[in-house]
């Protein structure tokens, strides 16, 4: 069974500077999509960004990066000149190729943004 | 465009009630889903439907049941709530299945209490 594991329950980050969150996930898979939410305290989920196994290219989308490495399966999330905004809870997501279903989610990384 | 909306945002049963949770969308999604949030854990799927007049068990489906009557609404119906049942309830809609990449969209959340 695919699972995620976020093993950082808590981040904490000044403004401004960078903070990477980490996420790993087990398959035995070789396409899928993994995902980065953002929960603020609203509730809201929030698609942050995607990366598609297929691609080797690391997904970036502004200030939002990604460090995809399929051989590890590892998908870390670095957040430059993190903002006020950026404090949330954030989950990283595994999606099967062919099960549309299957949107596994890790436990999440709360992070705290200080000025 | 509203998008994905959720009706009630909070709710407060006492053991054996039964209630109803809306959810519709805006969207012209062919999938929707119903997911369960609890402290430390990430959304778990509790059931899913992939067109107007059907339903899929997810995860964790015992406690559940859900009909998809019309395309744009999906309902979550708990018949005898229990505590366990405490939980934030997250909706969700895609456009397609796989392979292609279908972002799911969510609702803002409803916070269920079970005394």
């Amino acid at each position: 069974a695919q699972t995620v594991t976020q093993s950082q329950p808590e981040m904490s980050v000044q403004e401004a500077e960078t903070v990477t969150l980490s996420c790993t996930y087990d398959t035995s898979e070789s396409d899928y999509y993994l995902f980065w939410y953002k929960q603020p305290p609203s509730r809201q989920m929030i698609l942050v960004i995607r990366q598609e196994a297929y691609k080797q290219q690391n997904a970036t989308e502004n200030r939002f990066s990604v460090n995809f490495q399929k051989a590890a399966k590892s998908f870390s999330l670095k957040i430059s000149d993190s903002q006020l905004g950026d404090a949330a809870m954030y989950f990283c997501a595994y999606r099967p190729y062919y099960n549309t279903d299957k949107l596994i989610f890790g436990t999440g990384t709360r992070l705290q943004v200080f000025p | 465009n509203a998008g994905v909306t959720q009706t009630p945002k909070f709710r407060v049963l006492k053991t054996g009630q039964s209630m109803t949770l809306l959810c519709a969308q805006d969207m012209n999604h062919e999938y929707m889903y119903w997911y369960r949030q609890d402290p430390g854990m990430g959304l778990r799927l509790i059931h899913y439907s992939v067109g107007e007049g059907t339903t899929a068990k997810g995860e964790v489906p015992d406690g559940y049941n859900v009909s998809r009557l019309k395309k744009q609404n999906f309902l979550l119906g708990l018949e005898s709530a229990a505590p366990s049942q405490t939980s934030v309830y997250f909706c969700a809609s895609s456009t397609q299945g796989t392979p292609s990449f279908d972002e799911q969209y969510f609702g803002p959340g409803t916070r269920l209490t079970v005394t």
